[in-house]
């Protein structure tokens, strides 16, 4: 399976700690994404990043891809009570136009004020 | 700018009747389409995804169905909706043609059947 798998299942940090969450796969991949959902709500798009990338940074975000290992990691740096969210890697592969995403389990992020 | 609409956001049905969710997507044309449902607690599971009008691909077999008879629109649909079907429906879309591309989704459908 394609399928992304999240890692810590569940975080708890204080505001202004970073937070790492980490996410493996089983085979190869075009590209890696990260998404972040609110409760109850959609997702929402944090980044991507190709298998040719090894880092890629978005404000306090920042991603490692390490094809060989088959894993990412999300970083974020100096998390505010706002960032309490689960989120969700996704691997994408093409064999279609349409190219499928596959989504793990998530992590869900919890910043105490 | 797009934008995608899925209604209705909640739903209870009882069991053995009909569902429809709808899904529209504004500011692009030819999008691919996506139907997702999520457990609670849980990943997304893709269960439909459409590259074209007509064009309806299903991921897993299940007691749902999807049409899309605008190039625009995605439907979700059940004849005889099962307890099991309740749970979170998210629809999404992306460019389409091209690898590598961002999934936008909507705020989503919960849907209980009691």
């Amino acid at each position: 399976s394609q399928q992304g798998e999240e890692d810590p299942q569940a975080l708890s940090i204080q505001e202004g700690e970073n937070a790492t969450m980490n996410c493996s796969y089983k085979t190869s991949i075009n590209n890696l994404q990260w998404y972040r959902q609110n409760s109850g709500r959609g997702l929402v798009h944090l980044i991507l990043i190709r298998s040719n990338e090894r880092e890629k940074h978005s404000g306090r975000l920042r991603v490692t891809l390490d094809t060989s290992k088959k894993s990412s990691s999300l970083l974020i740096t100096a998390s505010r009570a706002a960032d309490t969210a689960s989120y969700f890697c996704a691997t994408v592969y093409y064999n279609t136009n349409a190219g499928k995403s596959t989504f793990g389990d998530g992590t869900t992020l919890t910043v105490k004020p | 700018s797009q934008t995608i609409h899925q209604w209705p956001a909640t739903l209870v049905q009882p069991v053995g009747s009909p569902l429809s969710l709808e899904c529209t997507v504004e500011g692009t044309s030819n999008p691919n389409l996506y139907w997702y449902r999520q457990a609670a607690g849980r990943g997304l599971q893709l269960l439909f995804y459409s590259v074209g009008i007509g064009q309806i691909s299903s991921e897993v077999p299940q007691n749902l169905s999807a049409s899309r008879p605008q190039d625009r629109q995605f439907i979700l649909s059940s004849k005889k909706l099962l307890l099991s079907d309740s749970g979170f429906y998210l629809c999404a879309w992306s460019r389409g043609g091209s690898s590598g591309n961002t999934i936008y989704f909507g705020e989503g459908s919960w849907l209980t059947v009691v």
